[in-house]
């Protein structure tokens, strides 16, 4: 299947820092990422939509200035914790739709863990 | 809005057991359902997905999942498990004309298999 690849894997950061991440796909091309956050023991929570070319949709209660995507081509989405807090620390996923796959589904990338000191 | 809920958190059973994982979902209109699996240290990984056509979906490993309409419902099924099927199941779906085709995940259900 396509391979959407997320680096770095894992990042410990200071407090009040800014944190990249990005999320590649490999081998095909994909208009829209999604950004999902998975809090230990929960399920992935929908962050935001990451539309290339365009501003990315944020769903309700996610600070659009505290993590800002960017979709600047078809295959790089990237995701910045802006000011990081403790309290962000979590495992962010992001995945990609295939352009030319079936509709819906989606590729996932292995993670990027967050810890925030 | 579209919502998903599963109803075991925890599973745990013997190899050879058969296993089904429960998963309903709410929306109105037209769904395309999925399960995921995430096994240990691993990323999410596509287990079955259902688009139209044959409420039975098969997918890899011997997963076999039905659509009851009716019931809402999306449960999975295997009727032996090993060892190596320890891992986390997620259920997922996303309604078929729903802006950007977003996927809602259930909570999750642990499986831990014991040999």
């Amino acid at each position: 299947g396509a391979v959407v690849s997320q680096h770095p894997s894992r990042v410990i950061c200071k407090s009040g820092t800014s944190v990249k991440i990005e999320c590649r796909s490999l081998d095909f091309q994909a208009t829209t990422m999604f950004w999902y956050r998975q809090f230990p023991k929960k399920s992935l929570m929908l962050m935001a939509t990451s539309n290339e070319g365009s501003k990315a949709t944020y769903e309700q209660g996610v600070e659009k200035d505290k993590f800002l995507i960017n979709h600047a081509s078809l295959t790089l989405s990237t995701l910045t914790v802006t000011s990081a807090h403790p309290e962000d620390s979590s495992f962010y996923i992001c995945s990609a739709r295939d352009l030319a796959g079936v509709t819906g589904e989606l590729f996932f990338g292995e993670g990027s863990r967050l810890t925030v000191l | 809005a579209q919502s998903v809920s599963q109803h075991n958190h925890h599973v745990i059973l013997s190899e050879a057991a058969s296993l089904e994982l429960g998963c309903n979902y709410s929306y109105g209109g037209t769904v395309n359902l999925f399960w995921y699996v995430q096994y240990p240290g691993q990323h999410l990984q596509l287990l079955l997905k259902y688009f139209s056509g044959d409420p039975l979906v098969k997918g890899i490993k011997g997963f076999e999942a039905e659509f009851i309409k009716s019931k809402f419902s999306f449960n999975l099924r295997k009727p032996s498990v090993q060892w190596s099927d320890t891992a986390e199941y997620f259920c997922a779906v996303n309604g078929a004309r729903a802006a950007g085709n977003k996927l809602t995940f259930g909570g999750g259900t642990r499986v831990l298999v014991k040999p």
